[in-house]
């Protein structure tokens, strides 16, 4: 099963705004809405940040927010602070014996 | 509070077994999937499998079948990821994860970090 793909790396000054796209098939993202995104600081456990697509867990800033179009999900980080610099993962249901695939990560650097 | 609490920090060589422990606490361990998430060093995360401590349903992605036994114990609401033959290649830092609802992960575990090496 290969993993949903995302842009290596994405950045952004303070108060700008970031989007992370994560691209699959029909299989996975385009066919269901269960596309999550987690957050990784170095050293940590992820985070999960948004779930089923454009939900955000509580205590999740809402300046984290998803959507969804055709095979490809995205991630946008409005109002960058130092703080969002992590890699971030997406997710997604896959039809395939897998039943969950992720993608390959995307390191977020805030200049 | 809900806490998964991983068995500490593991260092092993080629050939030798291995079973590391994840335990769920402030919530009916039994009514949620458990699964088990691989890091490899500075690489991403990969899905392993997930278990049902209500009933040990175990569903294992094709690239871990075989490779790993995911179990559990609900007595002790304790899942456990093994190996009966390590290989210098498992070394990676292994997350356990709470699945919520549907196909994502609200609660992940502090991570076991494996080392295998000669």
């Amino acid at each position: 099963q290969s993993a949903l793909t995302q842009p290596a790396s994405v950045s952004g000054s303070p108060g700008q705004s970031i989007t992370i796209s994560c691209t699959g098939t029909s299989s996975d993202v385009g066919g269901y809405n269960y596309v999550s995104w987690y957050q990784q600081h170095p050293g940590k456990a992820p985070k999960l940040m948004i779930y089923d697509v454009s939900n955000r867990p509580s205590g999740v800033s809402n300046r984290f927010s998803g959507s969804k179009s055709g095979n490809t999900a995205s991630l946008t980080i409005s109002g960058l602070q130092a703080e969002d610099e992590a890699d971030y993962y997406c997710s997604s249901y896959t039809s395939s014996s897998t039943d969950v695939v992720f993608g390959g990560g995307t390191k977020l650097t805030v200049l | 509070e809900v806490q998964l609490v991983q068995s500490g920090a593991e260092v092993k060589k080629p050939g030798e077994s291995l079973k590391i422990s994840c335990k769920g606490s402030g919530y009916s361990f039994t009514s949620y999937w458990i699964g088990w998430v691989r890091q490899m060093p500075g690489k991403g995360l990969e899905w392993m499998g997930i278990i049902y401590p209500g009933d040990s349903d175990t569903r294992y992605s094709p690239s871990f079948q075989g490779q790993v036994t995911i179990s559990a114990d609900k007595s002790i609401s304790t899942a456990y990821l093994q190996w009966s033959s390590l290989k210098a290649s498992d070394t990676a830092m292994y997350y356990c994860v709470r699945e919520a609802t549907q196909y994502y992960f609200d609660y992940w575990g502090q991570g076991t970090l494996v080392t295998v090496s000669s």
